[in-house]
C-alpha cells in the first residue's frame, strides 16, 4: 500500500517567513495529493490540492509542488502569519473505487510574532 | 457546499458499552464515507471505507466486530464502537467524498470519546 512521509514534525517561523513542508509518497499510481490544515480539536480543512498532471499550483500565499519522477511533494507558505499556526498533513491518493487517502504524519507549524 | 457533520461531538461511556456515532452529509449526495481514528498528536489513521448499500471495507488491524459501520443512505454513515474499552478512547473523524467527484473528501468536525 501507500506509504506517506512527511517532514519536519515541527516547524517554527517569525512572522513573515516562509515555511516549507515536504512529503514523500511510496505508490507511483497516486495522483491526487491534496493538503489539510487542523487546528487543535477540530477537523482538518483542505488547503491546496494538486493532481498529478501539474507541478505546480498556487493559491494565494500557498503553492504546492510536485515532482512525480521523485515521488515527493512539497507546501509552501509566504508571508506566514500568526493565525497559520496549526498542524498541516500531506496526503496521497489515487483513482479507484475507493480514494482512500493516506496521510502523512503531520507537521505542527508554529508562527511567532 | 460540501457540509458534513458528525453526531455527537463529544461522548463518554463506560467501559463495556457500546456507543454510536453519525456521519451525515448535508448538502450533497456521499457514496462513499470514510471512517478515521486520530490518537493526540498523531495523523488520521483510516479505519474503514464505507459505500452506501455494501459491506464496510476495514483497513489491517481494524476488528470489523468491535467497529460496526453501517451506510444505510447516500447521505448518512454510522460508526458504532460495541463494548468499548479505555484504549478505545480516540478521536474519531469522519469524511464523505462528493458523488461524481472522485477527488475531494470533506470531513467531519469529529466525535471525542472517552470510555472511563
Amino acid at each position: 500500500g501507500e506509504n506517506v512521509e512527511q517532514h519536519p514534525s515541527t516547524l517554527s517561523v517569525q512572522e513573515g517567513d516562509s515555511a516549507v513542508i515536504k512529503c514523500t509518497y511510496s505508490d507511483s499510481a497516486s495522483n491526487y495529493f491534496p493538503w489539510y490544515k487542523q487546528e487543535l480539536g477540530k477537523r482538518p480543512q483542505l488547503i491546496i490540492d494538486i493532481r498529478s498532471n501539474v507541478g505546480e499550483k498556487k493559491d494565494q500565499r500557498i503553492a504546492v509542488t510536485l515532482n512525480k519522477t521523485a515521488k515527493h511533494f512539497s507546501l509552501h507558505i509566504t508571508e506566514t502569519q500568526p493565525e497559520d499556526s496549526a498542524v498541516y498533513f500531506c496526503a496521497a491518493s489515487w483513482d479507484n473505487a475507493g480514494n482512500m487517502l493516506t496521510f502523512g504524519g503531520g507537521t505542527r507549524l508554529m508562527v511567532k510574532p | 457546499g460540501a457540509v458534513v457533520s458528525q453526531h455527537p461531538s463529544r461522548v463518554i461511556c463506560k467501559s463495556g458499552t457500546s456507543v454510536k456515532i453519525e456521519c451525515r452529509s448535508l448538502d450533497f449526495q456521499a457514496t462513499t464515507m470514510f471512517w478515521y481514528r486520530q490518537f493526540p498528536k498523531q495523523s488520521l489513521m483510516l479505519m474503514a471505507t464505507s459505500n452506501e448499500g455494501s459491506k464496510a471495507t476495514y483497513e489491517q488491524g481494524v476488528e470489523k466486530d468491535k467497529f460496526l459501520i453501517n451506510h444505510a443512505s447516500l447521505t448518512l454513515s454510522t460508526l458504532t464502537v460495541t463494548s468499548a474499552h479505555p484504549e478505545d478512547s480516540s478521536f474519531y473523524i469522519c469524511s464523505a467524498r462528493v458523488a461524481g467527484r472522485f477527488d475531494e473528501q470533506y470531513f467531519g468536525p469529529g466525535t471525542r470519546l472517552t470510555v472511563t
